[in-house]
């Protein structure tokens, strides 16, 4: 099993579509979790920490589920420059800086 | 956020040579780490380089293939030695974030093919 598992899609939604991925991880100790996107032939950038509270950033919201040990993300009213590869990220706890990426999740929006 | 180049951006190379990419910051960094991502894959820890002390590698990676260097707090090299085909892959420098030890911030990376 993989220790970070996304579905790695292709996700075609359009315009104004909600959307969810979710990321599924094997290490019950993980301690730090994020969301990174990466446009094509470019490299990956944060797009938000996930909390254990769960937190939004405008259209995107991110929870996390410890017990199942497992995070999303919700993309509300999808807009054309959201399409990329959507990275699920988890850190160990403890484990210094051994971030585990998952293979990622590709959204296309389509007009 | 930290600003992060690489060199080369890109490059071709033939079979049994030997590749330095290098990674420079524009802030002093305490640690620095290079990545490795293959055709449709997601991003892989090669090792960690600390200033001042040898890289820690990853489990499948060694320092006789992947010799890395750190002389100081704003600068790394990766050298990708006897390339083979299966070296062919985006290698990316990244630092680690201010606010949050576990965010990283990403060089723009290395397209490297090997033929």
């Amino acid at each position: 099993r993989k220790e970070v598992e996304q579905d790695p899609g292709p996700f075609n939604v359009p315009e104004g579509a909600t959307v969810a991925f979710n990321c599924t991880y094997s290490n019950s100790a993980s301690q730090s979790f994020f969301w990174y996107r990466q446009d094509c032939r470019k490299e990956p950038k944060l797009l938000m920490s996930v909390y254990s509270s769960g937190n939004e950033d405008g259209r995107f919201t991110a929870q996390l589920n410890r017990a199942s040990q497992y995070i999303s993300l919700l993309i509300r009213d999808s807009k054309l420059s959201d399409s990329a590869t959507y990275l699920c990220v988890v850190t160990p706890r403890g484990g210094g800086f051994k971030t585990i990426f998952g293979a990622g999740t590709r959204l296309f929006v389509k007009a | 956020s930290a600003v992060i180049s690489q060199k080369p951006s890109r490059d071709i190379c033939q079979r049994g040579t030997s590749l330095t990419i290098q990674c420079q910051v524009d802030s002093q960094v305490t640690m620095m780490f290079w990545y490795r991502q293959q055709p449709g894959q997601s991003l892989t820890l090669i090792a960690t380089a600390n200033q001042g002390s040898e890289a820690t590698y990853e489990s499948g990676f060694v320092i006789d293939k992947f010799p890395i260097s750190r002389p100081n707090l704003t600068f790394s090299t990766l050298t990708v030695s006897n390339m083979s085909p299966e070296d062919s892959s985006i290698y990316l420098c990244s630092v680690e974030g201010v606010r949050s030890y576990n965010e990283q911030f990403f060089g723009p990376g290395t397209r490297l093919t090997v033929l």
